[in-house]
């Protein structure tokens, strides 16, 4: 079946220490997404890929970096400089940036401090 | 600027029940209208979609949505709760037009079904 993989399901940082977060995805979708989820806060968009070797940046880009060498590869690195990184991490794909298309999600990451 | 705002951020039935859980968006172009559910621990699924043609929205597990632009809104309603929709649920709006395909989600409703 098609979909997206994320991995992996729990993680941890220390402190002062870059970590990344996996997503791949076999739906042969050219548009990827990153978002960070909060309690209560629903869902809020870190980064965004519409093709291979392009991505922009989301709402809250400060503290993350992605990069997209494959087309069904987007991976996600939490820096040290992102100072509140706990939360649950989900990437999205859908076929194209265009608006009517539905994104499909992966299960998602959750990421704690140690 | 677009935005959407779920109505009640928790929502409490009876099995058996009618389900109701609201969302209200504001967008200056004819918008693209989404529900998502999340069950704990795992990623959004996709309710139903509405893009254009019938206001009238129906998608899985029985649930369906109404979009009413007089109103902007696009509720959620299911005519009788089963304990397996315990869950939370999103409300996203998208420009209607563009090559955006950004997502703008409200804060969520977590709805539980009381047996």
């Amino acid at each position: 079946d098609g979909g997206i993989t994320q991995s992996p399901k729990y993680l941890f940082r220390k402190e002062g220490q870059n970590v990344t977060l996996s997503c791949e995805q076999n739906l042969n979708h050219d548009a990827m997404y990153w978002y960070r989820q909060d309690p209560g806060q629903g869902l809020r968009l870190i980064y965004y890929s519409q093709i291979v070797n392009d991505f922009q940046k989301g709402d809250i880009a400060e503290g993350y970096s992605v990069s997209r060498e494959k087309k069904e590869s987007f991976p996600l690195t939490v820096t040290s400089a992102q100072k509140n990184p706990t939360a649950f991490y989900l990437c999205a794909s859908s076929l194209n940036l265009y608006s009517n298309q539905p994104q499909h999600f992966g299960d998602g990451t959750r990421l704690s401090i140690l | 600027a677009q935005s959407v705002t779920q109505l009640g951020s928790h929502v409490s039935v009876s099995e058996g029940a009618l389900v109701l859980l609201r969302c209200n968006y504001s967008s200056s172009v004819p918008p693209y209208l989404f529900w998502y559910v999340q069950y704990p621990n795992q990623g959004l699924q996709l309710l139903l979609k509405y893009t254009t043609g019938a206001t009238l929205v129906k998608g899985i597990n029985g649930f369906e949505a109404e979009f009413k632009k007089s109103e902007t809104s696009f509720h959620l309603t299911k005519p009788s709760a089963h304990m397996s929709d315990a869950a939370e649920y999103f409300c996203a709006v998208v420009h209607g037009s563009g090559n955006t395909g950004k997502l703008i989600f409200g804060q969520g409703t977590t709805l539980q079904v009381k047996p």
